[in-house]
């Protein structure tokens, strides 16, 4: 099995923009797509980027998705920060048996 | 509108058995993978099991493979998760989770429940 290392936490002001990294551990990050979820406290995770760089209706064009064969990671972006953008953000891949997380990033934003 | 609702969480002592149920609405539940997430307090998002649409196929996390087995009932749109040896480490939110599409081979998770919690303690 994989593992999806993130940053434990980030911290950027209001404005700024903010790359949150997800390095895979074996295997290539191409090999299957990579989704990032938003988590605020108390609540469940939602999608901000599915399939490596798509973006769900409804989720500002600040945020973006991409990956990178080179470091075989992916990454989120979020430009023009907002207050309400600070929460928890996971990236999360899978292949023919799993499902893999990455541990978390709590961004703050301040 | 889809929706999710998990039960049966809730206090039990470690060795224990726990069964949890997520009721399904609002789209047809035998198409669906349908997938349990778990989140310790304070700590990430771990994925425990799925199972596909018509339940002939289960996975298992390492962590639970032996201990959990996950179940659908497509006739009452219901998924299960039976807990048994739970350890303290089981500890968590239970987050049912659906697949997004049917049609594609990307397990990416577009809807969820509100989480039930257990607690393994003595």
């Amino acid at each position: 099995n994989f593992m999806l290392t993130q940053p434990h936490s980030m911290s950027e002001s209001p404005g700024k923009t903010v790359t949150i990294s997800c390095t895979r551990s074996s295997g290539s990050i191409a090999s299957n797509y990579v989704q990032w979820y938003q988590q605020r406290p108390g609540s469940a995770p939602t999608t901000v980027i599915y399939e490596d760089d798509q973006r769900p209706s409804g989720v500002p064009d600040r945020f973006s998705g991409s990956i990178d064969s080179s470091s075989n990671s992916a990454s989120l972006t979020i430009s023009g920060l907002k207050t309400e953008d600070e929460a928890d953000y996971y990236c999360q891949s899978y292949d023919s048996s799993n499902v893999v997380f990455g541990g978390g990033t709590q961004l703050t934003v301040l | 509108e889809v929706q999710l609702m998990e039960s049966g969480g809730g206090l039990v002592q470690p060795g224990g058995s726990l069964r949890l149920s997520c009721a399904a609405s609002g789209f047809t539940f035998s198409s669906y993978e349908m997938n349990w997430v778990r989140q310790a307090p304070g700590k990430g998002l771990e994925w425990v099991s799925n199972i596909v649409g018509s339940g002939s196929n289960v996975y298992y996390a390492d962590s639970v493979k032996g201990r959990f087995t996950i179940s659908r009932d497509n006739a009452k749109n219901s998924l299960f998760l039976q807990m048994n040896s739970l350890r303290v480490e089981d500890t968590a939110v239970y987050y049912c989770a659906r697949k997004a599409t049917v049609a594609t081979t990307t397990r990416r998770f577009a809807y969820w429940g509100q989480g039930t919690l257990v607690t393994v303690s003595s």
